[in-house]
């Protein structure tokens, strides 16, 4: 059964970093694309990141481009979400989950239960 | 990055059947059969009910089904129970090669 678990959040002040991470078991993470999805407080779902199953494809949502960088180990069945210059209006759940479509297209049949990141000075 | 438009609420009675309806664009759920909805419950993770427009994982309930017509995919749920009531997102794939969320629908069972 496939599982996920996310850490790494915490509280972090306003322009500082954080890296993200997500352990992935019970399926076949180097054939897997992986996401990036987050929640603020009382709020809807946001895509965050995207990265290809071998790594060399990786897509942003707007909102994050330039300051977020998803990376992937699957000597580690782990990926990454290296977070920089942060803002207040990052505070979220941070969840990862899996693409559960071959053509790579914002499937996610697999979800974690999350990483909460606040940022506040 | 605009997100997909859903009603804020919809409300039904057990046994009942309700639609949630979900507006893209031209460039998103207009444009591919990428649609995909999830139910999540408070403090749960989301989970996957329809996925390629019409698609039920397994082990989803039949009741479950969704379609769409131009840019606006619908999930409806039939035979409304109480187990359903929870939060809807649909997301779709859109041609900038990114995902985007509809804003989220809460399901009142009455």
């Amino acid at each position: 059964q496939a599982q996920l678990v996310e850490s790494g959040g915490g509280v972090v002040q306003p322009g500082r970093s954080l890296r993200l991470s997500c352990e992935a078991s019970g399926f076949t993470f180097s054939t897997s694309g992986m996401h990036w999805v987050r929640q603020a407080p009382g709020k809807g779902l946001e895509w965050v990141a995207f990265i290809q199953y071998h790594g060399g494809d990786e897509r942003y949502a707007d909102s994050v481009k330039g300051r977020f960088t998803i990376s992937r180990d699957n000597s580690k069945n782990t990926v990454y979400l290296q977070m920089s210059s942060l803002r207040v209006e990052d505070t979220a759940l941070y969840h990862c989950a899996r693409e559960g479509n071959t053509r790579q297209v914002g499937t996610f049949d697999n979800w974690g239960q999350g990483t909460l990141v606040t940022v506040s000075s | 990055q605009s997100a997909l438009t859903q009603p804020a609420s919809v409300s039904g009675s057990p046994g009942q059947s309700i639609t949630i309806s979900c507006t893209g664009t031209s460039s998103d759920v207009g444009a591919y059969n990428y649609v995909s909805w999830y139910q999540q419950h408070p403090g749960r993770a989301p989970k996957l009910m329809i996925y390629d427009v019409t698609n039920r994982p397994s082990g989803v309930s039949d009741r479950f089904s969704g379609s769409k017509s131009g840019n606006t995919a619908s999930l409806t749920i039939s035979g409304l129970q109480a187990e359903d009531e929870a939060d809807y997102y649909c997301n779709s794939y859109r041609s900038s090669g990114n995902v985007v969320f509809g804003g989220g629908t809460k399901l009142t069972v009455l």
